[in-house]
């Protein structure tokens, strides 16, 4: 599966946009970018996936560029529960199936 | 309601027992998979299971056992042999785990926290 990096922290304030970027350059075709996040002590939870179109759903967006190989999440507006770690994650599947978290971005939300 | 349950939420071990981590689910998911999260790192994986009686070692393995008797259960057992036992433990599950299954998010338990002593 192809590594992913993220910038390990970035700070946003409240109401704002939060735009965090992922860089996948190995990634391959059949490959998903998945983005999961982590609240201090707490299970990992899904957010959003997608293979080559932008995703949108209840809790974020998801551009990913035209060679997909990075990709941007969005929270559109940004609240002090929306600090946690977020993990950008590539995924192809098959018989490895497997899920590889890296270290992620620690989302800072202000007030 | 459907989900995925660790049990317990802390535990507390001495050095050189075994323990069992509990790891059940009720979402009908094929694959399992556990890991193991140190203070201020990423989760590696240590062991994962994509049916039941079949199961891999992760990118971790060493001193930990697992079974795959039940599709809802994917019990971790911590063994004397692991070095560094003390992390906080979370399971996950997912809806496939082969070809063509791809497009599938994992859910998440709680996790367990191990401290040895």
């Amino acid at each position: 599966d192809a590594k992913t990096t993220q910038p390990p922290s970035m700070d946003c304030a409240e109401g704002r946009a939060a735009n965090l970027p992922c860089n996948h350059s190995t990634i391959s075709g059949n490959e998903y970018v998945y983005w999961y996040r982590q609240i201090h002590s707490q299970g990992p939870q899904y957010i959003i996936h997608g293979l080559k179109n932008n995703e949108t759903n209840e809790m974020a967006s998801l551009i990913i560029t035209e060679d997909r190989k990075s990709s941007t999440l969005i929270l559109p507006h940004a609240t002090l529960r929306d600090t946690a770690v977020y993990y950008c994650i590539v995924n192809s599947g098959g018989s490895n199936y497997k899920l590889t978290f890296g270290k992620g971005t620690l989302l800072t939300v202000n007030p | 309601d459907g989900g995925i349950t660790q049990s317990p939420k802390y535990l507390f071990r001495k050095e050189g027992q075994n323990v069992t981590l509990s790891c059940e689910q009720n979402l009908n998911h094929d694959a399992m998979y556990w890991y193991r999260q140190d203070p201020g790192q990423g989760l590696r994986l240590i062991y994962y299971s994509q049916i039941v009686n079949d199961f891999q070692k992760g990118d971790i393995a060493e001193g930990y056992s697992v079974s795959r008797e039940k599709k809802e259960s994917f019990p971790l057992t911590v063994t004397s042999a692991q070095k560094n036992p003390t992390a906080f433990y979370l399971c996950a599950s997912s809806l496939g785990g082969g070809l063509g299954l791809r497009n599938t998010e994992a859910f998440f338990g709680q996790g367990t926290r191990l401290t040895v002593v």
